[in-house]
């Protein structure tokens, strides 16, 4: 099946500093990615859509200025969470998928952040 | 009220019985994943479905559209299966998850 890695796993940051993690489809083409944000024992929630070369569409109450995220090529998207505080300290997981077909998801296996 | 429900919030069984976790939506929907995410967060895609049935192993999901209503099985479950399950339904190319149902299998 179709892979999706996530860079780093895990990262501890202190509050004020930026992180980028990184999102990548190992053997397909992801023409759109999605990033979603996983609070302990809660759903994920989803941030954002990117589509490869155009802003990404963020859901209500996402900070897009917070929240950056690039889609530069058809394997790569990174989220940046600027400013972070430790508020901020969650679950990141990106999925992909390729071509027109949205509702095949292929997941990464997240990033744990967390912000001191 | 969440547009999508799980049931039971958490499950735990023995070695080797018939598990069941029932999944209710709301939203009208396209398709209707369920996931597996094991500890340390990393999730799997189990099934996509869109209608009937459809079985990997000894994995089953079914839907029933008319009553928004999908069902996860597991056949002789084994504690490797102990991981959290979840249903995602697909609307409006957006994907809506239930909080997820906690199964332990116990030895």
């Amino acid at each position: 099946g179709a892979v999706v890695s996530q860079h780093p796993s895990r990262v501890i940051c202190k509050s004020g500093t930026s992180v980028k993690i990184e999102c990548r489809s190992l053997d397909f083409q992801a023409t759109t990615m999605f990033w979603y944000r996983q609070f302990p024992k809660q759903s994920l929630m989803l941030m954002a859509t990117s589509n490869e070369g155009s802003k990404a569409t963020y859901e209500q109450g996402v900070e897009k200025d917070k929240f950056l995220i690039n889609h530069a090529s058809l394997t790569l998207s990174t989220l940046t969470v600027t400013s972070a505080h430790p508020e901020d300290s969650s679950f990141y997981i990106c999925s992909a998928s390729h071509g027109q077909v949205i509702y095949e998801q292929y997941f990464g296996p997240g990033t744990r952040l967390t912000v001191t | 009220k969440n547009e999508v429900e799980q049931s039971p919030q958490n499950l735990t069984a023995q070695e080797g019985e018939f598990i069941t976790i029932n999944c209710s939506y709301s939203v009208g929907i396209s398709a209707l994943h369920w996931l597996q995410q094991h500890p340390g967060g990393g999730i799997v895609s189990l099934f996509m479905l869109s209608s009937g049935k459809k079985k990997h192993g000894r994995l089953i999901a079914t839907i029933n559209i008319q009553e928004k209503h999908s069902s996860l099985h597991i056949t002789a479950s084994h504690p490797r299966d102990s991981a959290v399950y979840i249903c995602a339904a697909l609307g409006n190319e957006k994907l809506t998850f239930g909080t997820g149902t906690r199964l332990t299998i116990i030895p």
